[in-house]
């Protein structure tokens, strides 16, 4: 069955720091995705990585995928308040749906 | 707005009652996704509709069904509801399985 295990899962960051959550997979999958969770609200779509080596970044976040090591990182450059969420990694299983890690609680501190 | 809509978004009821949540998908999406979060067990893949056909199913009870109508619109039936199947309750949709999915904004279902 496939795992997906994120670190860490609380991230306190001061702001203008640099910092990476990291996304590992127990099976081959070569489809990863990277959500963001406000409290209270629903899950907004951030990156999608389809293939060994894809690098995909919007404003001051960057993902990256390594399907042969099983790993995805979500970079995060001089983090804001702004920023403050719940970040979610979630990898394919096998077409028929996707399986979510337990989720990194961010919190940028000014 | 996602363009997959929800409904209710809040819902309080008793043990042992009966509900029903609702969800329209974004248009052109045919794949309906189901997923319970809650704080000890996190986001919880229940079961996926394909253009009215069951496609894969998860941690889904026994006590929970769920069906995707010909409109394409899909309801999430929760039975005998105990204290522990309060959660956020969201459906998500997709045109293709590797495209992503699309988020509603949930039902939160209160088991009091």
């Amino acid at each position: 069955e496939l795992k997906v295990e994120q670190n860490p899962l609380f991230l306190s960051m001061q702001e203008g720091k640099n910092y990476t959550i990291y996304c590992n997979y127990s099976t081959t999958s070569d489809r990863l995705y990277w959500y963001r969770q406000d409290p209270g609200k629903s899950l907004e779509s951030l990156f999608v990585l389809l293939s060994n080596g894809a690098v995909k970044q919007e404003g001051r976040l960057m993902a990256s995928l390594d399907t042969k090591a099983r790993l995805s990182t979500l970079h995060i450059t001089a983090a804001v308040h702004d920023l403050s969420a719940t970040y979610f990694c979630a990898v394919d299983n096998n077409n028929n749906d996707m399986r979510f890690g337990a989720g990194t609680r961010l919190t940028v501190k000014p | 707005d996602s363009g997959v809509t929800q409904t209710p978004k809040h819902l309080i009821t008793a043990t042992g009652q009966r509900v029903t949540l609702r969800c329209s998908p974004r248009s052109g999406d045919l794949s309906v996704y189901w997923y319970q979060q809650s704080l000890d067990q996190g986001l919880q893949f229940l079961i996926q509709y394909y253009n009215g056909e069951e496609r894969a199913k998860g941690n889904i009870l026994e006590r929970f069904s769920a069906q995707q109508f010909p409109d394409l619109h899909s309801e999430l039936n929760l039975s005998s509801l105990e204290l522990g199947d309060s959660a956020l309750y969201f459906c998500a949709s997709s045109v293709w399985a590797w495209s992503g999915y699309t988020f509603g904004s949930g039902t939160r279902l209160t088991v009091v």
